[in-house]
């Protein structure tokens, strides 16, 4: 029972640099999310997606972007790093439909660390 | 959209104490409301929830009731253990009638349970 998994664990960047994180979830499930977590400030919506082929925005989406050409990953890439997205980033996963809707199942986390 | 507010951190408390993490919501209608947890080094997850008023949400000791009158979910549990130290957050849609997850969540309250 995997679940939700997330690569990689840890990463340092310098400012400017890219990368993508990747999750992958074996549940099956339609909506996908990531969320960025800072002390004081809860987990916030980065970007989210509906199924596969689409994604949409969520509360803080600038400086990232996402993908969704898969059902089972969600990829969160970062263009061009910067110290302001120093944080912990959680993918998550719920099943379309009202029995399980709400009802997130989340990643480990990636901390990412931007010099 | 629907917001949250959750009682502040750090709470410390000792081994056998009560409980309790205010947790109050603005909402239209009455959405599903929840807690998470998320123990140290570890992703979220669902700790108990409750999908309409005056429904009672329970697991592992824990408790919250929906109460609509004063618009509150908070956590309590009776006598507390180490184990449970943790961050806990309140949850819930950011839209009512929104069936596709999208959470939002509170700051998150640290509990730290001495021997």
């Amino acid at each position: 029972n995997a679940g939700v998994t997330q690569t990689p664990k840890f990463r340092v960047l310098k400012t400017g640099q890219s990368m993508t994180l990747l999750c992958a979830q074996d549940m099956n499930h339609e909506y996908m999310y990531w969320y960025r977590q800072d002390p004081g400030m809860g987990l916030r919506l980065i970007h989210y997606s509906v199924g596969e082929g689409t994604t949409a925005k969520g509360e803080v989406p600038d400086g990232y972007n996402v993908s969704r050409l898969k059902k089972q990953n969600f990829l969160l890439g970062l263009e061009s790093a910067a110290p302001s997205q120093t944080s912990v980033y959680f993918c998550a996963s719920t099943p379309w439909g009202t029995s399980g809707a709400n009802v997130l199942t989340f990643g480990a986390g990636s901390r990412l660390t931007v010099l | 959209g629907n917001s949250v507010t959750q009682m502040e951190g750090p709470v410390t408390l000792s081994e056998e104490a009560f409980l309790t993490i205010n947790c109050t919501y603005t909402a239209t209608g009455y959405p599903s409301l929840f807690w998470y947890v998320q123990y140290p080094g570890e992703g979220l997850q669902l700790l108990l929830k409750a999908t309409k008023a005056d429904d009672k949400g329970s697991n592992k000791g824990f408790e919250a009731t929906y109460r609509k009158e004063t618009t509150s979910f908070h956590l309590e549990k009776g006598s507390v253990q180490v184990s449970d130290s943790a961050v806990y957050f309140c949850a819930l849609p950011s839209q009512s009638y929104n069936q596709g997850g999208k959470l939002i969540f509170g700051q998150g309250t640290e509990l730290s349970v001495k021997p």
